[in-house]
């Protein structure tokens, strides 16, 4: 069974520029969610998706979105990159909500 | 103060050691996870603990959910073990279902 895949790996992009990273999950999995790795912050959860319905959303501001297709492949947006937004972007999917992780090998997003 | 806390945050021991990493939270939680992540960025779960205890090969994780305590545990440690352990747990309450992390305990296990 194929794993997590996030596309594409390494980005560079400069500040004010917009940006979308892809996530497919395994097949089957129906749940799709993104979390932003820095060294200072650590992890930290963007949002999770549902079937296509958003359905958790972290602390981070309205210029992070996403969205999950049909095929539960899902995707994020951020827009008006700052130099802040540069880390180590991860998807994972699950079966079910409360169902083990299976996570992707992130994107790495730098900002110059 | 966060609401996970990891100790310890560095942990160096020898192979065959016994190693036990703590993690406390302050929220109530309808899970917890234990993540493994080598360096290169690559993570992958250990386990997803609800209640009691699981183990699988030389880990074992435990959670106490009345004192809202887990530990991981990994038994006759060996250099691949080597890596950074989080736990994150899935929030009730006004983060309702958001994962929460752990700043992650570093463990080196020499030869």
């Amino acid at each position: 069974k194929a794993g997590v895949t996030q596309t594409p790996r390494y980005l560079i992009k400069t500040r004010g520029q917009q940006v979308t990273l892809s996530c497919s999950p395994i097949s089957g999995h129906r749940s799709v969610s993104w979390y932003q790795q820095t060294p200072g912050q650590g992890l930290q959860f963007l949002f999770e998706y549902f079937s296509e319905t958003q359905r958790n959303k972290g602390n981070f501001p309205g210029r992070f979105s996403g969205r999950q297709f049909s095929n539960s492949r899902s995707e994020m947006n951020v827009s008006t990159l700052e130099l802040g937004d540069s880390a180590l972007y991860l998807c994972a999917s699950s079966f079910s909500y409360n169902s083990p992780l299976h996570f992707g090998n992130g994107t790495r997003l730098t900002v110059t | 103060k966060n609401e996970v806390e990891q100790s310890p945050q560095n942990l160096t021991a020898q192979e065959g050691e016994f190693i036990t990493i703590n993690c406390s939270y302050s929220v109530g939680i309808s899970a917890l996870h234990w993540l493994q992540q080598h360096p290169g960025g690559g993570i992958v779960s250990l386990f997803m603990l609800s209640s009691g205890k699981k183990k699988h090969g030389r880990l074992i994780a435990t959670i106490n959910i009345q004192e809202k305590h887990s530990s991981l545990h990994i038994t006759a440690s060996h250099p691949r073990d080597s890596a950074v352990y989080i736990c994150a747990v899935r929030a009730y309450g006004g983060s309702q279902g958001n994962l929460i992390f752990g700043k992650g305990t570093k463990l080196s296990v020499k030869p």
